[in-house]
């Protein structure tokens, strides 16, 4: 998986609780992703950072945020859950300029009651 | 809405046979590239071929691109049962929304299910 972690693998949360999944990188790479994964959807980005502090919304932003204060770890929080955002979220990373290929986390599957 | 759309949603081949899976776009891309997935796992990278490459190898893998037709196959030879996975399709491209960054947008996947 890249040097790339995903906390926590699993949750079970409560509408309406607020939650916030961690991606962990080893190796300083410049882009991190936010995806999740629906049936029928394949992967749908949510928000990117391209630097510390420098993050912008992808195509299903809306309930989420992020944060880049490190560069080694990219926070995706749902400020107030809800069942529509039960999903598997993938955090990926591309290491920079020069190559286009992103390298995934084994993702967090959350669930939304 | 997604860029990419992959036909068909769901193969099925006795091993040693052939796999081609199909992808289409809409939109002018930089390249393309293929992603595996197991069942609950990352994807991971198979392949990426640029805008002005027509073919690619990579050992059993195939790719050919027709930018024209705005569509993309990706051959696996002699299938093993280990090939068993799900296969996407991922377009690189400048999107209106992406601010300063391209973005990488999938399709659904073909579920490839190779038998022993």
């Amino acid at each position: 998986d890249a040097g790339i972690t995903q906390s926590p693998r699993h949750k079970v949360t409560e509408t309406g609780t607020p939650v916030t999944l961690r991606c962990h990188q080893t190796e300083n790479h410049r882009y991190m992703y936010w995806y999740r994964q629906d049936p029928g959807h394949g992967l749908r980005l949510i928000h990117y950072s391209y630097g510390v502090k420098d993050t912008d919304k992808g195509e299903v932003s809306d309930g989420y945020s992020v944060s880049r204060s490190k560069t080694e770890d990219f926070l995706l929080t749902l400020e107030s859950a809800t069942s529509s955002q039960t999903s598997v979220y993938f955090c990926a990373i591309k290491p920079g300029q020069g190559t286009d290929t992103q390298y995934f986390g084994p993702g967090t599957r959350l669930t939304v009651l | 809405s997604q860029q990419g759309e992959e036909d068909p949603q769901a193969l099925s081949i006795q091993e040693g046979e052939n796999a081609t899976m199909n992808c289409s776009y809409k939109t002018s891309i930089n390249n393309l590239q293929w992603y595996r997935q197991n069942s609950g796992r990352g994807l991971v990278h198979l392949i990426l071929i640029r805008s002005n490459e027509r073919e690619k190898h990579s050992g059993r893998l195939r790719v050919t691109l027709d930018t024209s037709k705005k569509s993309s196959s990706l051959l696996i030879t002699a299938s093993r049962a280990a090939d068993t996975a799900s296969y996407f399709c991922a377009t690189d491209a400048w999107l209106i929304s992406s601010g300063s960054a391209r973005q990488l947008t999938f399709g659904s996947g073909t579920q490839l299910t190779v038998l022993p």
